[in-house]
């Protein structure tokens, strides 16, 4: 058990320019999340897959973002046109089941100058 | 919409004494309750799950309860450490959906 990864660690890009992060769960976890986290707040939700399914969005996801789980397995988050607002924590987690501890990466810290 | 509040948003302890972070919702309607620890730009590290139908769930100097019907959940953190130091997460996931919903955190510093 390796725990959630995430690639790249760190982002810096210029306002207007596509970014992907990608978020490798633990294996043998089926149920994949995306969250943001701004400086001082917690964690908010965007998104969750079953396997390869996206079942659930939040409305944060705006039509910049989209993720995907092609194979049920890894996971990318892509932001098109970045603005200032976009910089925050992405975090991705993992869990075996829809009910069962969320574990968490290290997250991709992303800065849009 | 569900609402989680943590109390006090910062604490300062010495090394040594037992404290009690506190965490609050809106919406009792939940399935479990997760604590998180955070340490400054990092990932968030789970502490403990408490069901909704457990009062309290324990992990070597780490205590939690639950109390559904009232909204409320304490962190209880016996003889606290300098490596205590963290931001600590308290988060609910509803009955219906699968995002957790999470408080602002109580940043915790534990001097030596």
């Amino acid at each position: 058990d390796t725990g959630v990864s995430q690639d790249p660690r760190h982002k810096i890009t210029k306002r207007g320019q596509n970014v992907t992060f990608r978020c490798d769960p633990i294996s043998e976890h089926n149920r994949l999340y995306w969250y943001r986290q701004t400086l001082g707040q917690g964690p908010e939700f965007l998104t969750y897959f079953q396997n390869e399914a996206q079942l659930e969005k939040s409305r944060l996801l705006s039509d910049r973002f989209s993720a995907e789980r092609p194979k049920g397995s890894f996971s990318t988050l892509e932001i098109q046109r970045t603005e200032q607002g976009d910089s925050a924590m992405y975090l991705c987690a993992s869990s075996r089941t829809a009910y069962n501890e969320q574990f968490f990466g290290p997250g991709t810290r992303l800065t849009v100058l | 919409k569900q609402e989680v509040t943590q109390i006090p948003a910062a604490l300062s302890v010495p090394e040594g004494e037992n404290l009690v972070l506190n965490c609050s919702f809106t919406d009792s309607a939940i399935y479990n309750l997760q604590w998180f620890r955070q340490d400054p730009g990092k990932g968030l590290t789970s502490l403990l799950l408490i069901q909704s139908s457990q009062r309290e769930q324990t992990s070597g100097r780490l205590n939690a309860s639950l109390d559904k019907s009232s909204g409320r959940s304490t962190l209880y953190i016996a003889a606290s450490q300098p490596g205590d130091s963290a931001t600590y997460l308290c988060a609910v996931r509803p009955d219906s959906g699968y995002a957790l919903n999470f408080g602002k955190g109580t940043s915790l510093l534990v001097t030596p």
